[in-house]
């Protein structure tokens, strides 16, 4: 099974401020099988990225992934007030276990 | 739009079998190529994937649950579901169920990726 460690564990920034979040794997992520989801309190996650840096549908360009083999980022450009939450890696290889990382909350500074 | 609908009791005694599941709205479950997962989270706590099953039947596990988990679809009511056996504390939690990703741009299903959920379940494990 594929860990997934994220950091920092809390990111205290102001709106306007860039986010940058870390997921690091256990071994290599077979074709960069990353997805990021960010979730807010009493909600379902939702998707922001597939395949390390594929944004979702309806997903707003501030966020962006990139990364490869065992090293992930997702960046957030600019914080707008929605975007305080926590934040999750996954990977889904080959086949499943799918995984999921412990969660990087962003909170406001 | 496609809606998930988890539902089942609250409270579950310790032993027993913990049983929900989810209705699927806005669209038929058996329409297209889609997994349907069950995923856990503990309060605080992160994601935990427990399995899937698609619209053949066919069921994939999570190997640190596989032995109690039985996941099932009925396609007639449009609905798919989890048991759960020999429940602990430990299987406390709120409980979602999703939709594998469909990429409209590239034309193929993402599987293991979800971006329909449910809005989650409450299950206390608790005499």
């Amino acid at each position: 099974e594929i860990v997934l460690t994220q950091s920092p564990g809390t990111l205290s920034l102001s709106p306007g401020e860039r986010a940058t979040l870390s997921c690091r794997a256990s071994q290599s992520i077979s074709s960069s099988y990353l997805a990021w989801y960010q979730q807010k309190a009493g909600q379902a996650p939702r998707l922001l990225i597939y395949g390390a840096s594929s944004r979702a549908t309806g997903i707003p360009d501030r966020f962006s992934g990139s990364g490869s083999g065992t090293d992930f980022t997702l960046t957030i450009s600019r914080l707008e007030p929605e975007d305080f939450a926590v934040y999750y890696c996954q990977q889904y290889g080959s086949s499943p276990p799918w995984t999921f990382g412990q969660g990087t909350k962003v909170e406001i500074k | 739009q496609v809606q998930l609908q988890e539902s089942g009791p609250g409270l579950v005694k310790p032993s027993q079998t913990l049983s929900l599941t989810c209705t699927v709205s806005g669209g038929s479950i058996g329409s297209g190529s889609y997994y349907w997962s069950w995923i856990r989270q503990p309060a605080g706590k992160g994601l935990e994937w427990i399995g899937r099953i698609y619209t053949s039947g066919s069921t994939n596990y999570n190997p640190s649950l596989k032995s109690r988990v039985t996941i099932s679809i009925d396609t007639s009511k449009n609905q798919f579901s989890l048991k759960l056996s020999s429940v602990t504390a430990a299987d406390t939690a709120v409980y979602y169920c999703a939709r594998d990703y469909y990429d409209s741009s590239g034309y193929s299903y993402v599987r293991g990726v979800f971006d329909i959920w449910g809005q989650g379940t409450m299950v206390t494990v608790s005499s």
